[in-house]
């Protein structure tokens, strides 16, 4: 079946550094999701992407699609502390199913 | 985008029992989606919920062991049988109003079975 994966699984940074967390899927997608979940939180969503080397910016987040529509990347410029959290890219398939990464947690040293 | 409430929030059961989570949206919609996250892992979709037919399941996930009902468009829920110590977890329901385009999730239900 499809598998989406992501990585690095941890990232910890400085805050004001950038982090980048990279998704990778087996299959092509119709499109890929990325969401946001604080910690004892749930996931929220921040974006969907569906063009091939489509770009998105929301603020200091930055989201591609790959041209094969089968990677995505999230970046952020200057980290601030409220940037804590795990980032989940989530590929769509079809039927509305949404296959998840294994997340990317965050951590941010003030 | 749609809210939902999902209850309980939180829950210590005991093993061999059962637990029913409920999820009531504020809107219509086609399809409820139940994910299941174990601490500090990723999201599992253990299977898909249609009004008036029943559940899709996921490879792994049986109706025996998490039955569910989707009696109308706005409510569902999802049991988990026969509980074991690995059925910990925090089990989610979803939904996407427009069909295809960012989901909402619960605020989750954080199982521990004792």
């Amino acid at each position: 079946g499809q598998q989406v994966m992501q990585i690095p699984q941890y990232q910890h940074v400085q805050e004001g550094e950038d982090f980048t967390t990279y998704c990778n899927s087996s299959t092509t997608l119709s499109n890929i999701q990325w969401y946001k979940q604080r910690p004892g939180g749930h996931p929220v969503f921040l974006i969907q992407l569906v063009k091939s080397g489509e770009v998105k910016k929301q603020k200091r987040l930055t989201f591609q699609f790959g041209e094969a529509k089968k990677n995505s990347s999230l970046h952020i410029t200057a980290t601030q502390t409220t940037d804590v959290g795990t980032y989940f890219c989530a590929g769509g398939q079809g039927a509305q199913k949404l296959v998840f990464g294994q997340g990317t947690r965050l951590t941010i040293n003030p | 985008s749609a809210v939902i409430s999902q209850k309980p929030s939180r829950d210590i059961c005991q093993r061999g029992t059962s637990l029913t989570i409920q999820c009531q949206v504020d809107s219509q919609v086609t399809m409820m989606f139940w994910y299941r996250q174990q601490p500090g892992q990723s999201l599992t979709l253990i299977a898909t919920a249609n009004q008036g037919s029943e559940a899709t399941y996921e490879s792994g996930f049986v109706i025996d062991k998490f039955p569910i009902s989707r009696p109308n468009l706005t409510f569902s829920t999802l049991t988990v049988s026969n509980m074991s110590p690995e059925d910990s977890s925090i089990y989610l329901c979803s939904v996407s109003p427009t069909g295809t385009y960012g989901y909402t999730f619960g605020s989750g239900t954080r199982l521990t079975v004792v």
